[in-house]
């Protein structure tokens, strides 16, 4: 089941082109996050979202951008895209108190710099 | 120092064997605790969460010690199934900060 998609699964662009990447959840769920997963790093918060029109940096926001108008989508935008971004981006999301703060994660989208 | 940090193994233990994996953490005000699983090339997915008087989940037990600020994940008669990497995850408060440790490679061996 497939209640947080994103989309691209995998895409390769260029140093210096912006890219945005897209997640979607259908449970309507308060927070959304975007991780990072690299090598050495394990995964680390990029930028996370409370309720729509409500966004915060996390551990690792520089050269990203994110916007959050409605509930259900939190993309993801680098901006002019570097070769340190190259990683595995992670969305997730999560209901709020009431879960227990259990987090739901997407498939991840595979994301290369050249 | 890493909010999370964990053994990362690889471990390699063969069927029916019993394997446990530790991770410490270093902000006291740490509130709440979980084990996920994350399989080659996936997305993390919960395991179980850890509560204060340590829980059972069939052959998953995790434990958590708050004096010395570590849990721990107890995996009893393991399965070929069980290979994967698990990955300590910790909350720093009821909000958003959420610090996953690097995770510790397990593979099960017939």
């Amino acid at each position: 089941d497939a209640g947080i998609t994103q989309s691209p699964r995998y895409k390769i662009t260029e140093t210096g082109r912006q890219v945005t990447l897209m997640c979607h959840q259908i449970w309507s769920h308060s927070y959304m996050f975007w991780y990072r997963q690299d090598l050495g790093h394990g995964l680390r918060l990029i930028y996370y979202s409370a309720a729509a029109d409500i966004t915060d940096k996390g551990e690792v926001p520089d050269g990203y951008v994110v916007s959050r108008s409605k509930t259900e989508n939190f993309p993801l935008t680098l901006e002019s895209a570097t070769r340190s971004q190259t990683s595995v981006y992670f969305c997730a999301s999560r209901q709020g108190a009431q879960d227990k703060n259990i987090q739901y994660f997407g498939a991840g989208t595979r994301l290369s710099v050249l | 120092r890493k909010e999370v940090e964990q053994d990362p193994g690889p471990f390699n233990v063969p069927e029916g064997a019993t394997v446990a994996f530790n991770c410490t953490y270093s902000n006291s005000a740490s509130q709440s605790f979980f084990w996920y699983r994350q399989d080659c090339r996936k997305e993390p997915k919960l395991l179980m969460s850890v509560y204060s008087s340590g829980n059972e989940d069939g052959r998953f037990t995790a434990q958590l010690n708050r004096a010395s600020q570590y849990i721990s994940l107890l995996i009893r008669d393991s399965k070929l199934s069980d290979s994967a990497t698990y990955l300590c995850v910790v909350n720093i408060n009821t909000g958003n900060q959420f610090y996953f440790g690097t995770g510790t490679s397990l593979t099960v061996i017939p």
